[in-house]
């Protein structure tokens, strides 16, 4: 099955700096690759995903990179803000007949630091 | 929609007895998704349902865990016995379409304490 392997497991960031979390995955099948935000106490929400057929993809101060070539995805938060603050998950898709579930990275413990 | 609705929101229950967590997916939703949050594991993936098939329950612990789907709108997991070592978070999740990958939609999760 898919292995998702997600680093650092924590960052610490002064306000304004970026953030950048990164993640490698085995299955050359997969193609979706969602990053998921989870507050303390909180379920995992999506903020942004990227699919096989795109290097890049921006939504306002957060954007991901995707290396097919290397299997591994990137998350970039930049002018980062104390609200930024929570776990990060990186997760690959495995598809198979009949559904696509996903795989998820063990999480970073972001904190942003005013 | 209300979103993914979850049952009980918080559970603590004695070592050998039975618990139920419950689960409405988001209405139009084909697939469904059990998963399991500790901290030392993080995001675990116990069993997922298309079209309320099971299609891998391979991330099932043991015996003692099963889930069903008896319809569209409803899915059960149940621990019978309950031991300590299953306590965690276990989130529901649904997704609109099977053969498309794309956003799974989380409940809040149900927090199982097994003293």
């Amino acid at each position: 099955g898919e292995n998702v392997e997600q680093h650092p497991s924590t960052l610490s960031v002064q306000e304004g700096d970026s953030a950048v979390i990164k993640c490698t995955y085995s299955d050359s099948a997969s193609n979706y690759f969602p990053w998921y935000k989870q507050e303390l106490g909180k379920r995992p929400q999506l903020i942004i995903d990227i699919r096989s057929n795109v290097g890049e993809k921006k939504d306002q101060r957060i954007a991901v990179t995707l290396n097919k070539t290397a299997k591994h995805f990137s998350l970039h938060i930049t002018e980062t803000q104390p609200e930024d603050s929570a776990v990060y998950f990186c997760a690959a898709n495995q598809f198979k007949t009949g559904a696509n579930n996903l795989f998820f990275g063990t999480g970073t413990r972001l904190t942003v630091i005013p | 929609d209300a979103g993914v609705i979850q049952s009980p929101r918080h559970e603590v229950t004695e070592m050998g007895q039975e618990v139920t967590l419950r689960c409405k997916p988001i209405s139009g939703h084909n697939s469904l998704f059990w998963y399991r949050q500790t901290m030392m594991r993080g995001l675990e993936l116990l069993i997922y349902f298309n079209n309320n098939v099971p299609i891998d329950d391979s991330g099932m612990p043991e015996d003692r865990f099963s889930a069903k789907m008896p319809n569209a709108s409803f899915s059960t997991l149940k621990i019978q016995p309950s031991e300590p070592r299953d306590s965690a978070v276990y989130f529901c999740a649904s997704s609109l379409a099977a053969s498309w990958a794309g956003e799974l939609f989380f409940g809040e999760g149900s927090r199982l304490t097994v003293l």
